[in-house]
């Protein structure tokens, strides 16, 4: 398996661009999460799917972030209008069921720089 | 309530010593503590997992102490290396009502001097 797979590594961006960040899960697995992670706050839940269906997105920082799970294999994550403190890396992880069964499994993240 | 507190922040042991990273938490309902290992440019990947039915879990060279009534758990890692040099991050989750809470604590920077 290809593990999670994120894409683009690395986005630069100017203040008030639209930022979308893509994840794919690993096939098979029911729950995908979103987070962020910076050096002052360390890992960041923002939004977790149980079967495409958002359960909890009240780490979302404000209206202007927003994602969708359109199906199983298919994530975004997006930032409008994108900010200098949305600058983070974030990363997109899935674990097939019961949290004793299987561990999160990330991908490489995406390292987001807004100017 | 939903916090977990790391420490230290950083660390530096020498090749063959003993690596020490603590935790500690407050939400009793909390039932899964996994360590997470992070090297740069990578994602988290899991290391050990414990639950609160045991009070140690060795896999090797890494091994988790759990104490429930102080609601604290450790990580060590015996005979460092220099390959061990990496982030780790305790965690701390719960599926409790139905709802999923998966927590980290803010990490710890480990350097392993050869």
């Amino acid at each position: 398996d290809a593990g999670v797979i994120q894409s683009p590594r690395h986005e630069v961006t100017e203040m008030g661009q639209e930022v979308t960040l893509r994840c794919k899960p690993i096939s098979g697995h029911d729950y995908l999460f979103w987070y962020r992670q910076t050096m002052m706050r360390g890992l960041e839940l923002l939004i977790y799917f149980n079967n495409n269906v958002p359960i909890d997105d009240s780490g979302m920082p404000e209206d202007r972030f927003s994602a969708k799970m359109p199906n199983a294999s298919f994530s975004t994550l997006k930032i409008q209008p994108s900010e200098p403190r949305d600058s983070a890396v974030y990363f997109c992880a899935s674990s097939l069921g019961a949290i004793y069964n299987s561990p999160l499994h990330f991908g490489n993240g995406t390292r987001l720089t807004v100017t | 309530q939903q916090q977990v507190k790391q420490s230290p922040q950083s660390l530096i042991v020498q090749k063959g010593g003993i690596s020490i990273i603590n935790c500690a938490y407050e939400n009793t309902a909390f039932d899964y503590f996994p360590w997470y290992q992070q090297f740069p440019g990578k994602g988290p990947a899991l290391l050990i997992a414990i639950r609160p039915d045991v009070s140690e879990k060795k896999e090797g060279r890494f091994t988790i102490s759990f104490n429930k009534s102080a609601k604290q758990f450790s990580l060590h890692i015996m005979d460092s290396q220099p390959g061990d040099s990496a982030t780790y991050f305790c965690a701390a989750s719960t599926s409790f009502s139905g709802t999923y809470k998966y927590i980290f604590g803010t990490g710890t920077r480990l350097k392993v001097l050869a």
